[in-house]
């Protein structure tokens, strides 16, 4: 596509449900990140895939955040067991190649966990 | 791990001042680059700066980069109502997380 293209652009759940959010990458970019943002801050590094495995995923804060690529393209960010804490801008991100290219941002999943 | 910090948080000025954010990391940086992000809306790509002791322009924009190539800064010059937002610097730690500051909010008065 165009752009990086993200969905849902705003998502509200309860706390302990499961939660999807889905990233849909620039055609033809290899290098996929996932980083939160919160209100007044910079991102958050969570993870990096190259083509389809994570190279980086020492950013995910705990074992309740785990992403896939499956295919190579098209990436999500899977969060169990949602805790208020969660709550934040999940900004995807994608590039030609890794190291020093770069980001494209997607307009980011807002996560509302009450 | 690597940490890239800005200064200042918030810098407010009228319209037609010049603006400065400074950004530090604690360790040397292979390259730096700088990205906007307008209110609601996410980071866009600005400039990318790889050699010690570059200066890069774009029209009002000035970006340096330091000769340690430990820091960087982002100078504009006679602001205007469009550089309204926040501007964040981000460096590679290692050859492929780019760590982000938290970022210099820039408010306008018209």
């Amino acid at each position: 596509g165009a752009g990086v293209s993200q969905t849902p652009s705003n998502k509200v759940t309860e706390k302990g449900k499961y939660v999807e959010l889905r990233c849909d990458p620039i055609s033809g970019h290899t290098a996929l990140y996932w980083y939160r943002q919160s209100l007044g801050q910079g991102p958050e590094f969570l993870i990096y895939f190259q083509g389809t495995g994570a190279a980086d995923d020492s950013g995910l804060p705990n074992d309740r955040f785990f992403a896939v690529r499956p295919e190579g393209s098209v990436s999500t960010l899977k969060i169990q067991r949602t805790e208020r804490g969660d709550s934040a801008v999940y900004l995807c991100a994608s590039s030609w190649t890794s190291g020093a290219n770069v980001l494209t941002f997607g307009a980011g999943s807002r996560l509302t966990v009450l | 791990g690597q940490q890239v910090m800005q200064i200042p948080q918030y810098q407010h000025v009228q319209e037609g001042e010049d603006f400065t954010t400074y950004c530090n990391s604690s360790t040397t940086l292979s390259n730096i680059q700088w990205y906007k992000q307008r209110p609601g809306g996410h980071p866009v790509f600005l400039i990318q700066l790889v050699k010690s002791g570059e200066v890069k322009k774009q029209k009002r924009l000035t970006f340096q980069f330091g000769e340690a190539k430990k820091n960087s800064s982002l100078h504009i010059t006679a602001t205007q109502t469009t550089d309204v937002g926040t501007y964040f610097c981000a460096g590679l730690q290692g050859a492929q997380k780019l760590v982000f500051g938290q970022g210099t909010r820039l408010t306008i008065n018209p």
